[in-house]
């Protein structure tokens, strides 16, 4: 089976940086996903981490830790259209996604 | 990227009813598309994983009788939700796997 935990709320301030965790147990993986959900709206993508490491793209940046079931999403420069759900995704043995309960993130002036 | 679409993207339906949810892929061909449910303000959880030309792999504690899926080419994915209850109100959600999972808009169904 599969457990995904990630904060439920977190609150910033624009133009700050804010880290989203997500801990993961799983018995197959085919990587880690993270999608930014506007409420009301389909999930985007935002990164996807199938090796250990960092992957940066423009503010949004994951990290990947497979020894440890750990990644963690950064936001740089926050802008207040930041303010969503943040969805912690695993990808499992046979291509199923499943999600975490999400972050909600609000960015305050 | 890849589109996905979904139809419709709202209804409202008595209780009792059916209502018949469409996904497709426009612009490539999906082998495997899953349906996904959302309740206010919670996750979202899967429901089934629909292969063409198969039967659907469904999740546990998902009624298949209820919540019948088609996917019968490999760009169109149908879920059915038979005899509409109040409790089946939700954002249905469809996604098609390329090398990424890709994500229709949505379906908002509420069931009075």
């Amino acid at each position: 089976g599969q457990n995904i935990d990630q904060p439920t709320e977190m609150t910033a301030t624009e133009g700050a940086i804010v880290q989203i965790n997500c801990t993961y147990q799983t018995s197959g993986f085919n990587g880690l996903f993270w999608y930014q959900q506007h409420a009301g709206e389909a999930p985007t993508f935002l990164s996807y981490n199938v090796l250990d490491g960092l992957e940066e793209k423009g503010r949004f940046s994951s990290f990947l830790s497979r020894s440890k079931g750990y990644s963690y999403l950064l936001l740089k420069e926050l802008q207040m259209k930041d303010s969503a759900s943040y969805l912690c995704a695993i990808k499992g043995g046979n291509n199923d996604m499943r999600f975490g309960a999400g972050t909600r993130l609000t960015v305050k002036p | 990227g890849a589109v996905v679409s979904q139809h419709p993207s709202w209804v409202i339906c008595k209780s009792g009813t059916s209502v018949k949810i469409e996904c497709r892929s426009l612009d490539f061909q999906a082998t495997t598309m899953f349906w996904y449910r959302q309740f206010p303000k919670q996750s979202l959880m899967l429901m089934a994983t629909s292969n063409e030309g198969s039967k659907a792999t469904y999740e546990q504690g998902v009624e298949k009788d209820k919540f019948l899926i088609n996917h019968a080419s490999l760009t169109l994915s149908t879920l059915t939700v038979t005899s509409a209850h109040p409790e089946d109100s939700s954002f249905y959600i469809c996604s098609a796997a390329q090398d990424e999972q890709y994500f229709g808009p949505g379906t908002r169904l509420t069931v009075t």
